[in-house]
């Protein structure tokens, strides 16, 4: 079965710097989503991507946080200068065309010092 | 306002013994439903999808229903194992230009010896 892979598994930063996490999605799915869970809570929406461009973004989705393609296989998530309340999985997923076709990543754990 | 709710919130049971969990959604136009099982600190894992038109759908010991006039599906556990200690989601999507996915917020099942 085709599987989306997170990397790191685990992520330590402290506040105020830079962390880029990365997704391997599959080969031939065309949407991109990070969403993210903070300990205990449910999982929320972050962002999507379509044709290379950002479709939709949630509120937490601020300007802290960017995403990207860079070489048509990777998709990033950025977050500029991460803040403890970033502490969380994030949980990157990628759909095909079909509804049987959507994937989550394994996950992320960031943890914010 | 796009929503989906799951009751009960936690849920503990004997092994063996079988255990239903419910979802309710006011997700429009709807595209599919899906359970999830989430182990702690794992990525979600597709249990049963369901698109309008069907309304049971079976995974092994997993049988899941759709109601898709009254909006509620149930996700039902039959003979009960230690291993299907995790949360369960219920999600749906909604038929936009791509799939657009809410997260339910889960219910966290233990099953005890």
């Amino acid at each position: 079965e085709p599987e989306v892979t997170q990397t790191p598994s685990h992520q330590v930063t402290q506040m105020g710097q830079e962390v880029i996490l990365r997704c391997v999605p599959i080969s031939n799915h065309l949407y991109f989503y990070w969403y993210r869970q903070i300990l205990g809570q449910k999982v929320e929406f972050l962002v999507s991507f379509y044709n290379n461009e950002i479709s939709e973004k949630s509120e937490i989705f601020d300007d802290q946080f960017s995403v990207e393609r860079p070489d048509g296989s990777n998709f990033t998530l950025k977050i500029r200068s991460t803040k403890l309340e970033d502490s969380a999985m994030y949980f990157c997923a990628s759909f095909g065309t079909g509804p049987h076709e959507q994937f989550f990543g394994p996950g992320t754990r960031l943890t914010v010092l | 306002k796009n929503q989906v709710e799951q009751s009960p919130q936690s849920l503990i049971i004997l092994e063996g013994k079988n255990c239903t969990l419910q979802c309710n959604y006011t997700v429009s136009p709807f595209s599919n439903l899906r359970w999830y099982k989430q182990d702690t600190g794992r990525g979600p894992v597709s249990l049963t999808i369901m698109t309008f038109s069907e309304n049971t759908k079976s995974n092994g010991r997993y049988t899941a229903t759709l109601d898709a006039d009254t909006k509620q599906s149930s996700l039902h556990i039959t003979a009960s194992q230690l291993s299907d200690s995790a949360s369960y989601i219920c999600v749906v999507s909604a038929k936009t230009s791509y799939d657009k996915v809410i997260f339910g917020p889960g219910t966290s099942l233990s099953v005890i010896p």
